[in-house]
């Protein structure tokens, strides 16, 4: 079945990369997602990832994909006081057209 | 390019009303999709319109409908509303054939 699961919370202090986990259960996923909430917005799309790739790299994003173990992570470099947010990790399939299924959403806290 | 909006940003309406919200996408973009999002389900879908036509839908009740018009903006009806549909609503639009979405920054609806 469809599932995806992040863990809830991450502190880190400002200056350190932070690195935000999911794991998927559906091996039929086409596209993978991370997508940035703030208080009282919506979604931002941050970065995506197509299945046949184990990586992709966007300034200070780096999106890590492993299919083996249905697991990716979203590693954010010198993380700033600014990405404090919820973080949703999100998934595609092929006959979903554009239909997204997220996890519950990682709070990163980020102190100075 | 303007992003996705919805109107109207905030709406409290009492239980057995109706309501309509509207989502207007990126202009040249053909897909629409709407997500509810609560504390205790997360993001959860429940429609999507590709040129007028419904796409997908998710699981939800007959009271939660959706339309297109020929000019890709989207409205989405929830009738005889209860306490649990207190929620927000986001609208996504896509260009329909890639498998970017873009959310707007929601519709906040409180029934009382």
């Amino acid at each position: 079945g469809e599932d995806v699961e992040q863990s809830l919370f991450l502190s880190v202090r400002e200056g350190d990369s932070s690195v935000i986990n999911c794991t998927y259960t559906d091996s039929s996923s086409t596209y993978l997602y991370w997508y940035k909430q703030e208080p009282g917005a919506g979604l931002q799309l941050l970065t995506y990832i197509f299945s046949n790739m184990d990586m992709k790299q966007d300034q200070r994003l780096t999106v890590l994909l492993n299919k083996k173990d249905k697991h990716l992570s979203l590693r954010i470099a010198d993380t700033q006081t600014g990405d404090s947010a919820i973080y949703f990790c999100a998934e595609t399939f092929p006959s979903g057209y554009s239909t997204l299924t997220f996890g519950k959403g990682t709070m990163l806290l980020v102190s100075p | 390019k303007a992003g996705v909006t919805q109107t109207p940003r905030y709406l409290i309406k009492t239980r057995g009303q109706q309501v309509t919200l509207s989502c207007s996408p990126i202009s040249g973009h053909r897909s629409v999709s709407w997500y509810q999002q609560t504390p205790g389900q997360g993001l959860q879908f429940l429609f999507e319109y590709f040129s007028e036509t419904q796409r997908n839908k998710g699981n939800f009740p007959g009271r939660f409908s959706g339309r297109q018009f020929s000019n890709s903006r989207s409205e989405m009806n929830v009738s005889t509303l209860e306490l649990g549909d207190s929620a927000l609503y986001l609208c996504a639009s896509s260009p329909g054939t890639l498998y970017e979405q873009y959310f707007g920054p929601g519709t906040r609806l409180t029934v009382t």
